[in-house]
């Protein structure tokens, strides 16, 4: 089955950048069947979409955290990558990917089991 | 950016309550709604795609409905293993936006 696990930093220093990856297991991202999406969640509050990228490169971005977000694919690994730049403490979070399937509901179906960052120095 | 807003933000309810969430988005989202569950310390889990399609595995207690801008989620008979945050989420376009979740809690 689809399987998707973060890892990372788990403390990164404010002004500095924040690096993530997600390996995903079960399905080639190459596929096409899915939108590979990193949400975050604040401690204790809700869901906050960062933005995702499709097979083919195509990708689009949370417009709050556009100018600090990449997300790439390095299909040789299976694995989907987030860079957030010039982090402040407001950037703590849990760090969630998630696959979008693309055919029919358009729904997060698979998740990982979240990575926590915390910017502090 | 479509706003989602759910409510109430959180409800008490017993074993057995029947539970009632409400989603309003802030346009028309063509039935583009999801719900989801999250547990404490664990990641958010598809319950509803597409307004009111249940996904494989989820109890038929939960079930879906609305249309334009107005959603809703019941849970017939509430089991000790629903206590949890529910999240609504639309996927009619990007960027993806989620309500702000509702806790069902224990009364």
């Amino acid at each position: 089955q689809v399987q998707l696990r973060e890892s990372g930093p788990g403390l990164v220093k404010p002004s500095e950048t924040l690096s993530l990856n997600c390996i995903v297991s079960g399905v080639s991202i190459s596929s096409g069947g899915f939108h590979w999406s990193w949400i975050r969640q604040h401690p204790g509050k809700g869901l906050e979409w960062i933005g995702y990228i499709y097979y083919n490169g195509r990708s689009d971005y949370s417009p709050s955290l556009k100018s600090r977000v990449t997300i790439s694919l390095d299909t040789s690994k299976n694995q989907i990558s987030l860079k957030l730049s010039s982090v402040t403490a407001a950037d703590t979070a849990v760090y969630y990917c998630a696959g979008e399937t693309v055919s029919g509901d358009y729904s997060f179906n698979y998740w990982g089991q979240g990575t926590l960052v915390t910017v502090s120095s | 950016d479509i706003q989602m807003t759910q409510s109430p933000s959180s409800v008490s309810a017993s074993v057995g309550d029947r539970v009632t969430i409400t989603c309003r988005a802030s346009q028309g989202i063509s039935g583009w709604l999801a719900w989801y569950q999250q547990k404490p310390g664990k990641a958010p889990k598809i319950l509803i795609y597409a307004t009111s399609s249940l996904r494989g595995g989820v109890p038929s207690r939960f079930s879906g409905s609305g249309s334009g801008t107005d959603f809703t989620l019941t849970i017939s008979s509430l089991q000790p293993e629903d206590f949890a945050t529910y999240y609504c989420q639309q996927s009619f376009t990007f960027p993806r936006t989620f309500g702000q979740g509702t806790k069902v809690e224990i009364k």
